[in-house]
């Protein structure tokens, strides 16, 4: 079955480290997003990308940075983590707006 | 600014019906969607509404869009104590495809 798969599931680094987040689907979808969650923020738009070698920046981008060479993975960059970048972190991938979005489970990131 | 808002807390009974309410402010939104996060997971896609429809019914789900209010709501007919969970608002604008969450309605059931 085709599914969208996130790791680590948990994370913790040091303030200043350079992170490297994991998304990879296997629906064939050209869409993929970065999404991060926090308490009474609800989900932020980070990256999102339309198809190879495209990435597009949402609304928090700024510390953070994706490339997209395949059609399956979409790997999130933390440049220098900093502790506001503390938050659980989802992938989403879709071939439509139509179909909505298909989520992964999250990567829980705590920067120390 | 805020696109999207929702209240962020309903407790209902077990039996009762639940009705999660969702203002969004770009009317040229085409999209609209409610997702349930269960803890510790990710987001499920429950239905979606397209801004010519007026009303969707999915089995115990209604959604009721009123464009010129620019409001959406999600009733649930007959709650169960497995429909805790957060319910997010989504809206599609037209201009691109990335979904603009609101910040979520906590739903508790009790018995």
């Amino acid at each position: 079955d085709a599914e969208i798969t996130q790791s680590p599931r948990h994370k913790i680094t040091e303030t200043g480290r350079q992170v490297t987040l994991a998304c990879h689907q296997t629906w064939n979808h050209n869409n993929m997003f970065w999404y991060r969650q926090d308490l009474g923020h609800g989900l932020r738009l980070i990256h999102y990308s339309y198809g190879v070698h495209d990435t597009n920046k949402g609304e928090v981008s700024d510390g953070y940075s994706v490339s997209r060479s395949n059609t399956e993975d979409l790997p999130l960059t933390l440049e220098s983590a900093a502790s506001s970048q503390t938050s659980v972190y989802f992938c989403a991938s879709s071939e439509s707006r139509i179909t909505g979005y298909t989520f992964g489970s999250g990567t829980r990131l705590t920067v120390v | 600014g805020e696109d999207v808002e929702q209240s962020l807390f309903l407790s209902v009974r077990e039996g009762d019906s639940s009705v999660i309410n969702c203002t969004y402010t770009d009317s040229s939104s085409t999209y609209l969607y409610w997702y349930k996060q269960e803890p510790g997971a990710g987001l499920q896609l429950l239905t979606y509404i397209f801004s010519n429809m007026d009303m969707k019914q999915d089995q115990r789900l209604t959604v009721l869009l009123n464009k010129k209010d620019k409001h959406l709501s999600l009733r649930i007919a007959d709650t169960q104590t497995g429909d805790s969970a957060i319910y997010f608002c989504a809206e599609i604008k037209q201009a691109g495809t990335a979904l603009i969450f609101g910040k979520g309605t906590t739903l508790s059931v009790s018995s």
